[in-house]
């Protein structure tokens, strides 16, 4: 089993829609998450800090479910532009490295 | 500030040549990372340094890839022999210290023919 896993898509949704992508990690010792936005043929740039209480930056929303070690973000009112892949990490309770999910793909259309 | 830089950006070379990567991290960040991703693929882990601890090679696909960090600041990455399985774009990122969020440069597109 994979220490990080993520449904890999495609998500395929208009314009305006409101899109949830989940994340699931093996790990219970995982201290802390984040969110990644990687375009095509493009580096992947931080997105956003999961916290324990949940955050809000904008349009989108990270939580985090210890209990079931999952974390998610939700996307309000998708725009063309938030086309991309979208990767979960999570930094190893063990090793303290960082785990990239192999990401999501979202598709905005018109 | 500057961010991650790489170079070359792009580069093709002939099977059995040797290719060295480069990567300017963010200047104070400690812990370097060198990944490597396919077309449509994620990323693969390759390589770690943090500080002046050894490096953390346990991603390293064969003894054809090597890497350095000078000076706790710039790295290398060495791949003698290339072959056209080892295409793909290597990705170098650098953080803060270990366990950080990770900044990443744009990346060295390499193609073997």
């Amino acid at each position: 089993r994979k220490e990080v896993e993520q449904d890999p898509g495609p998500f395929n949704v208009p314009e305006g829609a409101t899109v949830a992508f989940n994340c699931t990690y093996s790990n219970s010792a995982s201290q802390s998450f984040f969110w990644y936005r990687q375009d095509c043929r493009k580096e992947p740039k931080l997105l956003m800090s999961v916290y324990s209480s949940g955050n809000e930056d904008g349009r989108f929303t990270a939580q985090l479910n210890r209990a079931s070690q999952y974390i998610s973000l939700l996307i309000r009112d998708s725009k063309l532009s938030d086309s991309a892949t979208y990767l979960c990490v999570v930094i190893s309770g063990n090793t303290g490295k960082l785990i990239f999910g192999q990401g999501t793909t979202l598709q905005v259309k018109p | 500030g500057a961010g991650v830089s790489q170079s070359p950006s792009n580069k093709v070379t002939e099977k059995g040549k040797d290719v060295e990567l480069r990567c300017d991290p963010i200047s104070g960040h400690t812990a370097l990372y060198w990944y490597r991703q396919s077309l449509g693929q994620g990323l693969e882990f390759l390589i770690y340094f943090q500080g002046n601890s050894a490096p953390d090679k346990s991603g390293l696909p064969s003894d054809r890839f090597s890497a350095e960090r000078t000076g706790g600041s710039v790295s290398t990455l060495t791949i003698q022999r290339t072959q056209q399985e080892d295409s793909a774009v290597y990705l170098c990122a650098s953080s803060f210290t270990q366990g950080n969020e990770q900044y990443f440069g744009p990346g060295t597109r390499l193609t073997v023919t």
